[in-house]
């Protein structure tokens, strides 16, 4: 499966906070930078935040994330229905040569 | 604006081979390389490889090594993605994804920053 660990599922109502997280190893996000990529239904992968914790322009400063050692979150803020999607982490992995993923979580505002 | 334009759904039967264009367009498309991504049913997202639009190198992931082939044509700036030797377990959505950062090597920091459309490639006898 996935190098790296996503829970599948998290959810939120409108207006509140909600964390992902995304668990790594040594040779993935613990030695290179962390990356998070949104998909809403329909749609193609986006790029949400890169380098561990910066956003691309048109992202919103409710979307924010970091990296601890082997670990990085994603949290959004504010929480709105179009928010509601797939988010996947990613990192470079120097054991594989290759860019691997998390399985990704579906975020459900209820 | 960036763009990137797959070509449509393919179904074909185990063992043979699919071939995935990737048309560009809104940047100088020789600055940027392009990754490969697919998605199979119910599964996360896995990288299959990148290759440089300057140079024609190619970086291939592990699992795929030896049936893909990745290439580029400058003259219509359109990328290229051959998998070969086709399984059940490859049906899947093949996704091109642009390099955030013009370079020519392949760099471990640089996200995808531009995605196709996607192309679901279904492989069933």
């Amino acid at each position: 499966q996935s190098v790296l660990s996503q829970p599948p599922s998290a959810s939120g109502t409108p207006g509140q906070r909600v964390t992902m997280s995304c668990s790594g190893s040594t040779s993935n996000i613990g030695s290179n930078y962390g990356y998070w990529y949104q998909r809403l239904p329909g749609t193609a992968p986006k790029l949400l935040i890169f380098r561990n914790s910066q956003r691309p322009s048109g992202v919103p400063d409710r979307v924010s994330a970091s990296k601890s050692g082997t670990s990085a979150s994603l949290a959004i803020s504010g929480l709105r229905s179009e928010d509601e999607g797939d988010y996947y982490c990613a990192s470079w992995d120097d054991s594989l040569s290759g860019w691997v993923f998390g399985g990704g979580t579906k975020l459900t505002v209820l | 604006q960036v763009q990137l334009v797959q070509s449509g759904a393919e179904v074909k039967k185990p063992g043979a081979s699919v071939k995935v264009s990737c048309k560009a367009s809104g940047y100088t498309f020789t600055s940027y390389g392009i990754n490969w991504v697919r998605q199979a049913p119910g599964q996360g997202l896995e990288w299959m490889g990148w290759i440089s639009t300057y140079t024609g190198r190619t970086n291939y992931a592990r699992n795929v090594q030896g049936r893909v082939t990745m290439t580029t044509d400058t003259s219509t700036g359109a990328a290229y993605m051959e998998l070969r030797s086709l399984r059940s377990d490859d049906t899947a959505v093949y996704y091109c994804a642009r390099d955030q950062v013009a370079t020519t090597v392949m760099r471990a920091d640089n996200a995808f920053d531009a995605w196709g459309q996607g192309t679901l490639v279904t492989v069933s006898s």
